[in-house]
């Protein structure tokens, strides 16, 4: 069993840049997330799918940010035109779609803007 | 605004000691309780959970207790080993719903040998 997988683990780019991340979920979860983390904070939620249907977005999502989940398997999430303030860990999760709220977490990406 | 805290940063025990991991909330409609474990570099890892209907849940070293009154859970780790040391997040589905967590910043737990 694999667990949720994240590329890159680590990206730096230059202010204005635009980035894009990928997530693979747990092959049977059909719910993904993703989160963002900054120093000495929790992990704080951006936005959620069911399936390919995204089904909430935090305000924390700016118009800058977009994510995917086309097939409903694997998601992306892409910044565009970078800003100092979007260097942070993001975090994808997935669940199952059960009484359980239990997420299962990937190793993060690791965004740098310099 | 908070509405999940872990008001100490910091914990360091003794190996073989009790460790004791608290968190407060706010919100009197979360009703599932969640803790996870974090190494550097790795991603968040679920250790366990409680619902509201109990008070205690217990999965080999580790408990969780829920004080609905007080809002307050804790987790106990007994005894501590040193592979425990990690930072430690309480979280919570928001506002009733059962999808996106709520975090408390952590609390950086280490176990001295």
């Amino acid at each position: 069993d694999t667990g949720v997988s994240q590329d890159p683990r680590h990206k730096i780019t230059k202010r204005g840049q635009n980035v894009t991340f990928r997530c693979d979920p747990i092959s049977e979860h059909n719910r993904l997330y993703w989160y963002r983390q900054t120093l000495g904070q929790g992990p704080e939620f951006l936005t959620y799918f069911q399936n390919e249907a995204q089904l909430e977005k935090s305000r924390l999502l700016s118009d800058r940010f977009s994510a995917e989940r086309p097939k409903g398997s694997f998601s992306t999430l892409e910044i565009q035109r970078t800003e100092q303030g979007d260097s942070a860990m993001y975090l994808c999760a997935s669940s199952l779609n059960q009484g359980s709220n239990i997420q299962y977490f990937g190793a993060g990406t690791r965004l740098s803007v310099l | 605004d908070q509405q999940v805290k872990q008001n100490s940063p910091s914990l360091s025990v003794q190996e073989g000691r009790i460790s004791i991991l608290n968190c407060d909330y706010t919100n009197s409609m979360f009703d599932y309780f969640l803790w996870y474990k974090k190494y550097p570099a790795e991603g968040p890892t679920f250790l366990i959970s409680i619902s509201s209907i109990k008070d205690k849940n217990e999965d080999g070293r580790f408990t969780v207790f829920l004080n609905k009154s007080a809002k307050h859970l804790s987790l106990h780790i007994v005894p501590s080993q040193p592979g425990d040391s990690a930072v430690y997040f309480c979280a919570a589905p928001r506002g009733g719903s059962n999808y996106k967590l709520t975090f408390g910043k952590g609390t950086l737990l280490t176990v001295n040998p």
